[in-house]
């Protein structure tokens, strides 16, 4: 089974802080995703990645930035950590999925990110 | 503008029954629409996928329609379960690899 892990189910930052947050698959998918969660506003995507050093904005990429050097890894970066950012961040994989029709995206367990 | 709607009210259904949720869309032209099952505190999985040119899809006591005329997809289970209780979402893929997620409904399986 496709693994998508993150590196922390829980984390607390102060506010003007770096923050990481870090996601690794282990089945050699080409797309990588970075979606953060609230309530009453779903799923919204931060970046997505099709690609090693590749990266696209998604709709809410302002106060975010990421790095993927390697395939399996897609980081995501809080430059200063504010409390708006506060949510749950969800990192996905998938493969293309133009001909690999019966593919849906591997989410990750999530990060429950406060920032205080 | 691009919407997807799901109903955001939970749904409460008896155990045994089948339960039925709705996804509608407007302004898109999804080459798929997939299902996923979310936990609280946890990532969604992926239940289903259905393409543009298939009317239904079956999968054990799941089973989804998507209506491209009406722009319209059901999600529905069969002999409900309480363990069925959980938020489904349903996504549009365009574009080849984009993904947009509706906001949710959750299902709520009474014993």
């Amino acid at each position: 089974d496709v693994k998508v892990t993150q590196s922390s189910r829980y984390l607390v930052k102060r506010t003007g802080e770096k923050v990481f947050l870090e996601c690794v698959q282990d089945m050699d998918h080409e797309n990588m995703f970075w979606y953060r969660q609230d309530p009453g506003l779903g799923l919204r995507l931060i970046y997505f990645s099709y690609d090693v050093k590749m990266k696209e904005k998604g709709d809410i990429p302002e106060g975010y930035s990421v790095s993927r050097e390697k395939k399996e890894r897609f980081s995501l970066i809080l430059e200063s950590a504010s409390t708006n950012q506060t949510s749950m961040y969800l990192c996905a994989s998938s493969p293309r999925l133009r001909g690999r029709p019966n593919y849906g995206y591997t989410f990750g367990s999530g990060t429950r990110l406060t920032v205080v | 503008s691009q919407k997807i709607e799901q109903n955001s009210e939970a749904l409460n259904i008896q155990e045994g029954k089948t339960a039925t949720l709705t996804c509608n869309y407007t302004n898109y032209s999804p080459a798929y629409l997939q299902w996923y099952r979310q936990d609280p505190g946890r990532g969604p999985v992926f239940l289903l996928l259905i393409r543009e040119n298939e009317k239904e899809k079956r999968k054990e006591r799941l089973k989804v329609t998507f209506d491209t005329t009406l722009k319209q997809s059901l999600f529905h289970i069969t002999a409900s379960q309480p363990a069925d209780s959980a938020t489904y979402l349903c996504a549009l893929v365009w574009a080849g690899n984009m993904l947009t997620f509706g906001g949710g409904t959750r299902l709520m399986v009474k014993p």
